[in-house]
């Protein structure tokens, strides 16, 4: 089956710091890939749609400056949380599919936690 | 806009049934899909609905009304490590990108 791999599962960072997150499709091309941010006990809240080529599309309320995301390439897609803060700290979630009308394939998650 | 709604959490004994319901508000129905998440953990996929009916697969079966705008898991013969939060997502209408929109999930307690 598809898979979507995501690195790193763990990350801990200062304050202040800047920290890139990488999803990739492993055997399927994915010219959009989504980023989600989930909090404890809580559902996914989809942070924004990455398209390759192009600009992201941000949800409302999400900050564009603050989440950087480049999808360089039909298989990468990275998120980069800059200048992170404490509120940051959550565990983010990208997800690919492997075409139209098909289920979405989950990266492993990456919990971030900023001191 | 995509309104979803799930209850939060449910306990259950090992070998039972247990049924999650899922009801929502769209502006255009595209499907609706299942995912089973661990503690930690990413989402898996566990079944699509786009037509009303049942949809079964092995111990897990879904059902979906979209007249109703409603939607059921049902999980048969609990096992341990079916304990994990059940999640149901709308898709966007066509055109939409596949985006989803998630309820608050269904946390699912199995007990000996």
């Amino acid at each position: 089956g598809a898979v979507v791999s995501q690195h790193p599962s763990r990350v801990i960072c200062k304050s202040g710091t800047s920290v890139k997150i990488e999803c990739r499709s492993l055997d399927f091309q994915a010219t959009t890939m989504f980023w989600y941010r989930q909090f404890p006990k809580k559902s996914l809240m989809l942070m924004a749609t990455s398209n390759e080529g192009s600009k992201a599309t941000y949800e409302q309320g999400v900050e564009k400056d603050k989440f950087l995301i480049n999808h360089a390439s039909l298989t990468l897609s990275t998120l980069t949380v800059t200048s992170a803060h404490p509120e940051d700290s959550s565990f983010y979630i990208c997800s690919a599919h492997r075409g139209m009308n098909t289920e979405a394939f989950f990266g492993q998650g990456t919990r971030l936690t900023v001191v | 806009g995509q309104n979803i709604d799930q209850p939060t959490e449910m306990t259950a004994t090992e070998g039972a049934i247990v049924q999650i319901n899922c009801t929502y508000q769209t502006s255009g129905f595209n499907g609706l899909f299942w995912y089973q998440q661990h503690a930690g953990e990413a989402p898996t996929f566990l079944s699509y609905n786009v037509l009303d009916g049942l949809e079964e697969k092995g111990r897990f079966s879904s059902f979906l009304s979209r007249s109703k705008g409603y939607s059921y898991l049902l999980l048969k013969e609990l096992q341990m490590k079916d304990s994990a939060s059940y999640l149901c997502a709308v898709r966007d209408p066509p055109g939409g990108n596949n985006r989803l929109a998630f309820g608050k999930g269904n946390q699912v307690v199995v007990i000996p």
